[in-house]
């Protein structure tokens, strides 16, 4: 069964840096395009990041570009988040998100893991 | 850039039909996805390219998508369907995006 797994999530200053991760299990993590979704708290979903299979291609919603870093180790079957300059209306659940479809873009999600909290306060 | 617009809020008393709206200019020009999200839980995909059902999904959910508004209908809806439920398209370009509808929170009665 496909899992995802996020940590990396809690509690950082307003100008601060954290770092997610996202452990994935259950199928060919090198083969798909991997995103990260988030949710603030009583909120709507936002698109956040993707990267593609190899890592060769990124894309940022306009939010966070320019402060938030997508990568992915996939010896590790490990996606990451970088995440810097930090400001109030970053705390959300950070959800972990996969593509459908090896070695494509398809615009949209088959599966979600169960998300990481981030809180920025001072 | 799209901004999908869906009703706040949708009511059905069990074993009727709901239908959540997602609209937009043109929207019938594009696939448009739906995803349900329970209290707590993370989201989950019920409909994907306007209208086909992943594995694992009941019958009861089927979509559609024709000029300015895509619909997703809920069948018989049970008390286990009470949700928010969320459209979503991509913008594919040099610079794509990924856009998601404000949510439709629904309540059965």
């Amino acid at each position: 069964d496909v899992q995802l797994v996020e940590s990396g999530g809690g509690l950082a200053q307003p100008g601060g840096s954290l770092r997610l991760s996202c452990s994935a299990s259950g199928f060919t993590f090198s083969s798909y395009t991997m995103h990260w979704v988030r949710q603030a708290p009583g909120k709507g979903l936002e698109y956040v990041s993707a990267i593609t299979s190899n890592g060769g291609s990124t894309y940022y919603a306009d939010s966070v570009k320019g402060r938030f870093t997508i990568s992915r180790d996939n010896s590790k079957n490990t996606l990451y988040l970088q995440m810097s300059s930090l400001r109030a209306e970053d705390t959300a659940v950070y959800y972990c998100v996969k593509d459908p479809q090896d070695g494509a873009l398809t615009g949209y999600f088959d599966f979600w893991g169960q998300g990481t909290l981030v809180t920025v306060s001072s | 850039s799209y901004v999908l617009t869906q009703p706040p809020s949708v009511s059905v008393a069990p074993g009727q039909t709901a239908r959540i709206a997602c609209g937009e200019n043109n929207i019938g020009s594009k696939s448009v996805h739906w995803y349900q999200q329970r209290p707590g839980q993370a989201p989950v995909l019920v409909v994907y390219d306007d209208s086909d059902r992943p594995s694992g999904i009941p019958e009861r959910f089927s979509g559609s998508n024709s000029g300015n508004t895509a619909t997703l209908t809920i069948s018989r809806v049970e008390a286990g369907d009470e949700a928010d439920y969320y459209c979503q398209v991509w913008e594919s370009s040099s610079d794509p995006h990924w856009v998601f509808g404000g949510g439709t929170k629904l309540t059965v009665l």
